[in-house]
């Protein structure tokens, strides 16, 4: 399994665009990158997905660099609401595999 | 998509007492099921996962277990709870293909005292 690592914390205000990164140095070929939003006494809640270049959904982009040991998790206009933990989760996730997260980062949003 | 249910939501039991928390799934079949903890302010541990019927995987020893005994249920249990199995459980399922994601139910908060 691929290890990841993100920054522990970070801080920004309302209206601007975040971006955070994360490190998976040991990423297998055949695996996927996949991003979590979690609030507090809630389960994790599935953001986006890739494999490779860019994704883009109704609320973040996903930036995948052509070698794949890291990716960047855009939230563009974040509000107060953004504040949470955000997991980087990198696996094939198929039959027989388990799911383990890291430490993740803690993203607050001030005024 | 699947739908992950799990009760009760909270739950406060003596030390030494037995334990049952139970997850059910719905809108998919043969999913792989996970069951976390995750104590304050921290991250998810991973406990046990399952890839089908009687097959459980354990991730940490500890004084709990994990039983699958439908394709959509779930159980968590101990015989003997102690003061540091408090914690959020979360019950995740995943239908086991390639780039597929976790659904996660709303989590049980056990408070050992």
């Amino acid at each position: 399994l691929a290890k990841t690592t993100q920054p522990i914390s970070m801080d920004s205000y309302e209206g601007q665009e975040v971006n955070i990164t994360c490190s998976h140095n040991n990423i297998a070929t055949n695996d996927y990158i996949t991003w979590y939003q979690q609030f507090p006494s809630q389960g994790p809640r599935f953001i986006i997905q890739g494999y490779k270049t860019k994704v883009t959904n109704e609320v973040a982009s996903l930036f995948i660099p052509a070698d794949r040991k890291s990716s960047t998790l855009s939230l563009p206009r974040v509000s107060l609401s953004d504040t949470a933990v955000y997991y980087c989760l990198v696996g094939l996730y198929s039959s027989a595999s388990k799911i383990i997260f890291g430490s993740g980062t803690r993203l607050s949003i001030r005024p | 998509s699947q739908t992950i249910h799990q009760w009760p939501a909270t739950l406060v039991q003596p030390v030494g007492s037995p334990l049952s928390l139970e997850c059910t799934v719905e809108g998919t079949s043969n999913p792989n099921l996970y069951w976390y903890r995750q104590a304050a302010g921290r991250g998810l541990q991973l406990l046990f996962y399952s890839v089908g019927i009687g097959q459980i995987s354990s991730e940490v020893p500890q004084n709990l277990s994990a039983s699958r005994p439908q394709d959509r249920q779930f159980i968590l249990s101990s015989k003997k709870l102690l003061l540091s199995d408090s914690g959020f459980y979360l019950c995740a399922g995943h239908g086991g293909r390639a780039g597929g994601t976790q659904y996660f139910g709303p989590g049980t908060r056990l408070l050992v005292l």
